[in-house]
């Protein structure tokens, strides 16, 4: 059975940073590009952040660039979303999602989903 | 552009048929995926590409597209499908993706 576990999530200060991880199980890790997407509370998604299988493609939202780093370890199977300089706006649930097929480049096609993890920006 | 434009709400009778629509510029470009949310949930892919439906989808679920605007038909809708219903595809560049703002489908 494929599994996303994201873990990392809590509260933090405005400009204070934090780690997501993603621990995926029951496929190839390594063969597929991941995604995070985000939904702050009570709105629709927002993507955040894709890298494709090799790390060789990354994307970011123009809201996080410069702030957030997506990346992985093959190795471990897992995914990360490094959260620097963090604002109030940030703040929602936080999903892994793997692309739907696997392929060398982001398909844009996000199957399955995690349960997601709560980032709170908050003085 | 690079928005996506959705019906914020949509309702169906139950066992009729239902179309929930998505415009954007990159659709012109790219197909739309579509995510169906239940409440406490995480989103569920159920269209991707021309009309493709992954596995475990149940065949009522349709995709279709037509110059900027992309559909998704439930066909006999059935209470169990009262969710909400994002739309995605690309942005212009191909690189970034984009969600539409949702539609939330009631089954009366």
């Amino acid at each position: 059975e494929v599994q996303l576990v994201e873990s990392g999530g809590g509260l933090v200060k405005p400009g204070g940073s934090l780690r997501l991880s993603c621990a995926a199980s029951g496929f190839t890790f390594s063969s597929y590009s991941m995604n995070w997407v985000r939904q702050a509370p009570g709105k629709g998604l927002e993507w955040v952040s894709s890298i494709s299988s090799s790390s060789s493609y990354i994307y970011y939202a123009d809201s996080v660039k410069g702030r957030f780093t997506i990346s992985r370890d093959n190795a471990k199977n897992s995914l990360y979303l490094q959260m620097n300089s963090l604002r109030a706006e940030d703040t929602a649930v936080y999903y892994c999602a793997r692309d739907h097929s696997s392929s060398w480049y982001p398909s844009n096609w996000f199957d399955p989903w995690g349960q997601g993890t709560l980032v709170t920006v908050s003085s | 552009s690079s928005e996506l434009t959705q019906d914020p709400a949509v309702s169906v009778a139950l066992g009729q048929t239902v179309r929930i629509t998505c415009q954007g510029d990159s659709l012109r470009s790219y197909y739309a995926s579509w995510y169906q949310q239940k409440p406490g949930q995480a989103p569920v892919l159920v269209i991707y590409g021309k009309n493709n439906r992954p596995s475990g989808i149940p065949d009522r679920f349709s995709g279709s597209s037509s110059g900027n605007t992309a559909s998704l038909t439930i066909t006999g809708a059935q209470a169990e499908d009262e969710a909400d219903y994002y739309c995605n595809s690309r942005d212009s560049s191909g690189n970034h993706g984009v969600f539409g703002g949702g539609t939330k489908l009631t089954v009366l």
